[in-house]
């Protein structure tokens, strides 16, 4: 059974700073991973794809790698902004193939001023 | 191209009713996910339709219930409505490419349903 974990639940950073946040899957035998943004009462809007083939992939001013050997996957965001606040959720596919993805519980990042 | 769209927005419904949710997937799109969002409990899957086929499952009780159309919209029901349905359900589509890596899900906006 597929379990998705992300670290820091909480994250406070001033606007301009670089910052890293976690993720960590149990079953490794996966064929992509995906981050998401969800801002307060929205739906989920997706940021980045990660092939099992790719160990990086990049939009605009975030980047997500993924480790398959090691169960992990981080997403870095360059020069943080006010408008990156939100709640970023990583999920796995859960085993026995389909769409059935795994969500971990989110990094709520504010950003401030 | 217009994205996954989901109504109603809100819904209100007392104990013991039932309700039906439905989900406009992407054009194109032929697999349609339903998942819960609680804040006690996250987002968890409800199912998956794949050409109007349920392909997965997740761990609810029967009186959750989904079926998807020849057009892939799908709809959910939820029979006999518990106080701890109280929920935001969200509707994901994606196109299956084969093998699935290339597979990005796409979200609707949600269905805020409130039980009372």
């Amino acid at each position: 059974k597929q379990e998705v974990t992300q670290i820091p639940a909480a994250l406070s950073v001033p606007e301009g700073e670089n910052l890293v946040l976690n993720c960590s899957f149990t079953d490794s035998a996966i064929y992509n991973l995906q981050w998401f943004r969800q801002d307060p009462g929205k739906g989920l809007t997706s940021l980045l794809l990660i092939q099992s083939s790719q160990r990086e992939q990049t939009s605009g001013r975030l980047n997500a790698s993924l480790d398959k050997s090691s169960g992990r996957s981080t997403l870095y965001i360059a020069a943080s902004q006010p408008g990156d606040s939100a709640t970023y959720l990583c999920a796995a596919p859960s085993t026995g193939g389909g769409n059935k993805l795994t969500f971990g519980t989110g990094t709520q990042l504010k950003v401030e001023l | 191209k217009a994205g996954v769209t989901q109504t109603p927005r809100y819904l209100i419904k007392t104990r013991g009713q039932q309700v039906t949710l439905s989900c406009s997937p992407i054009s194109g799109h032929r697999s349609v996910s339903w998942y819960q969002q609680t804040p006690g409990q996250g987002l968890q899957f409800l199912f998956e339709y794949f050409s109007e086929t349920q392909r997965n499952k997740g761990n609810f009780p029967g009186r959750f219930s989904g079926r998807q159309f020849s057009n892939s919209r799908s709809e959910m029901n939820v029979s006999t409505l518990e106080l701890g349905d109280s929920a935001l359900y969200l509707c994901a589509s994606s196109l299956v490419v084969s093998g699935g890596e290339e597979d990005t899900q796409y979200f609707g906006p949600g269905t805020r349903l409130t039980v009372l």
